[in-house]
This record gives C-alpha cells, sequence and structure tokens, in this order.
C-alpha cells in the first residue's frame, strides 16, 4: 500500500462545477497535510494546508480532514479553466517541524469551459 | 511570504561536465532545504534532505557521490550533478520551510538537460 494515495485522474469538470479531489494516508502519525497545485512544467505552489479535523476554507477552495479516517480532500468551488493543473496532496508531521513530506502521486484537473 | 530563489532555470550541458543548481531563501532562514527530482508526467522524487552545517541526508537509491549537496549558509544550498549523463535530465526543484509559516515553498525548478 503506497503511503499517500490519489486517483490520478484526469478529473474533468464543466466550468462553474465543484471539483473534489481525495487523498488518503497510511502514517496514523501525520500531523500535517498539503495540497499543492503545479502546472506543466513548473514547480508546485501551495494552496492550503489543514493539521486539526475538520473543514478549512480559502475563497473557492475548501480543504476537509478526517483523521480517523486517514483521509483529506480539496474542494474547488466555482471551477475555472485557470484552475486545470495536476493537484499533489503531501502529508508530513507536526507543525513546525522539518519533518520531508510524503507526497501522492497527483490527480489531473481539467476544467472545461 | 517566503521566496525561494533558485537558479538557472534551466540549462543544457555536455555530457560529463558538472552542473550547479543555487536555491536562495530571500526572506527567511531556510535550515533544511530539501531537493527533489521530477521526471515527464511523473510526480515529485525525494532526492536528499540538506540540514545548514551539516551533511545532507540522501534517499534510497540516489548517489551521493553524484549529486553533492552543500547548505553551508541559512539562506544558500547547492545542487551539483557531476558527471552528467543524458539520463540526469530532469527537472530539479528545491523546497524549503520557513518556520513561521506553515507550508513548504519551492524554487522554480531547474530544467537539466544533457547532451
Amino acid at each position: 500500500q503506497k503511503e499517500v494515495e490519489q486517483n490520478s485522474g484526469p478529473l474533468s469538470v464543466p466550468e462553474g462545477a465543484i471539483a473534489s479531489l481525495n487523498c488518503t494516508y497510511s502514517d496514523r502519525g501525520s500531523q500535517s497535510f498539503f495540497w499543492y497545485r503545479q502546472y506543466s512544467g513548473k514547480s508546485p505552489e501551495l494552496i492550503m494546508f489543514i493539521y486539526s479535523n475538520g473543514d478549512k476554507e480559502d475563497g473557492r477552495f475548501t480543504a476537509q480532514l478526517n483523521k480517523a479516517s486517514q483521509y483529506v480532500s480539496l474542494l474547488i468551488r466555482d471551477s475555472q479553466p485557470s484552475d486545470s493543473a495536476t493537484y499533489l496532496c503531501a502529508v508530513g508531521g507536526r507543525a513546525g517541524n522539518n519533518r520531508k513530506l510524503i507526497w501522492g502521486l497527483g490527480t489531473s484537473l481539467a476544467v472545461n469551459p | 511570504g517566503a521566496v525561494v530563489s533558485q537558479h538557472p532555470s534551466w540549462v543544457i550541458c555536455k555530457s560529463g561536465t558538472s552542473v550547479k543548481i543555487e536555491c536562495r531563501s530571500l526572506d527567511f532562514q531556510a535550515t533544511t532545504m530539501f531537493w527533489y527530482r521530477q521526471f515527464p508526467k511523473q510526480s515529485l522524487m525525494l532526492m536528499a534532505t540538506s540540514n545548514e552545517g551539516s551533511k545532507a541526508t540522501y534517499e534510497q537509491g540516489v548517489e551521493k557521490d553524484k549529486f553533492l549537496i552543500n547548505h553551508a549558509s541559512l539562506t544558500l544550498s547547492t545542487l551539483t550533478v557531476t558527471s552528467a549523463h543524458p539520463e540526469d535530465s530532469s527537472f530539479y526543484i528545491c523546497s524549503a520551510r520557513d518556520t513561521g509559516l506553515y507550508g513548504y515553498t519551492f524554487g522554480s525548478g531547474t530544467r537539466l538537460t544533457v547532451v
């Protein structure tokens, strides 16, 4: 079993719809959870991080964490063509430490105009 | 916000030569720098973790004598690809964390092509 799993996609949604991206992890000791977006040929950029169970909202993005189920998701509301990219889920240790992140393979999202 | 400046953004070199990639944290102190490699249409692969003033920790399968990492200061880490070969052609990215923030910031990446 991979440590961090994501559906590879591609996930295709129409413009204006909600895109839902999912990620599961195997290490119950994980404390920090990150979503990054990566455009083709570019380096990843941080979209959101979450540490506590529940939802965290930032603009059109909502991260959801369920530690009991070892599951973290990212919802993108009002999806735009510019959201088309690969979304990477990463899992790490406690906030403030520099433990290396464990990465999923990414989910490719295509938002169709 | 935290910024990591990475140079060069792209480089083409001849087989057998060495290439140095620099990453600088511009507005924070990066006690730890992570170096990744990414092949086309594949995910990030962590190569090594460097801590300021100490030897880097390499991931399994990464040749430490080929990929030399130096982290001599809190704002500068370098990766040198020695005796480069075409199979080393890849996208190399550094990443660091500002302890005042919660996310890991990435450099813009270096696309290395060995001919």
